[in-house]
């Protein structure tokens, strides 16, 4: 798995939109983006995940650069609930990928602000 | 997706003994993975547990330590033995969603050794 890059930490105004950034310089052709988060306590939650175009679900949007070496996860309207370890993780996204081993890096601390 | 259902949530338990986590999922699954989060810390893969083989561990865990069953399909145990304060973490299984590479969390066992 490529090594993914994020800041350690960031605050957001509640109601606000949260940027978070991740860089992936390593990534490969056939290696998608995928982006957890874990709310203290709990096991990981899958948010949302794209190759190289944007992406957007009910939980956020995803963006993709042209050269795919970064991206940036968009919490358009941040809570409380919101504050959490927000994962980048990069990965071969077929089926098969589903028997590869996931590396977790250290991840950004979202803390939202009332 | 599928849903892991992951007991005991927590426990507390006297050094130099041993416990079992225990990981149920509601669909057949290939692989599982089990994974340590040490305090304040990010994930780390301990082994892969594949049905009718033995686990796959990552360097830095051994089996002797942490024991895995796999007796089918849906199901998957990791043993901590001969516990120590060091051994107080969280606990995860996690399976593959088995679409675009995406992965479940169990909800994550909360071990306190004393």
């Amino acid at each position: 798995d490529a090594k993914t890059t994020q800041p350690p930490s960031m605050d957001c105004a509640e109601g606000r939109a949260a940027n978070l950034p991740c860089n992936h310089s390593t990534i490969s052709g056939n290696e998608y983006v995928y982006w957890y988060r874990q709310i203290h306590s709990q096991g990981p939650q899958y948010i949302i995940h794209g190759l190289k175009n944007n992406e957007t679900n009910e939980m956020a949007s995803l963006i993709i650069t042209e050269d795919r070496k970064s991206s940036t996860l968009i919490l358009p309207h941040a809570t409380l609930r919101d504050t959490a370890v927000y994962y980048c993780i990069v990965r071969v996204g077929s089926y098969s990928g589903g028997y590869q081993k996931v590396t977790f890096g250290t991840g950004t601390k979202l803390q939202v602000i009332p | 997706s599928a849903v892991i259902s992951q007991k005991p949530s927590r426990d507390i338990c006297q050094r130099g003994t041993s416990l079992t986590i225990q990981c149920q999922v509601d669909s057949q699954v290939t692989m599982m993975f089990w994974y340590r989060q040490q305090p304040g810390q990010s994930l780390t893969l301990i082994a892969t547990a594949n049905q009718g083989s033995e686990a796959t561990y990552e360097s830095g865990f051994v089996i002797d330590k942490f024991p895995i069953s796999r007796p089918n399909l849906t199901f998957s145990t990791l043993t901590v033995s001969n516990m120590s304060p060091e051994d107080s973490s969280i606990y995860l299984c996690s399976v593959s969603t088995g679409w675009s590479g995406g992965y479940t969390f169990g909800s994550g066992t909360r071990l306190t050794v004393v």
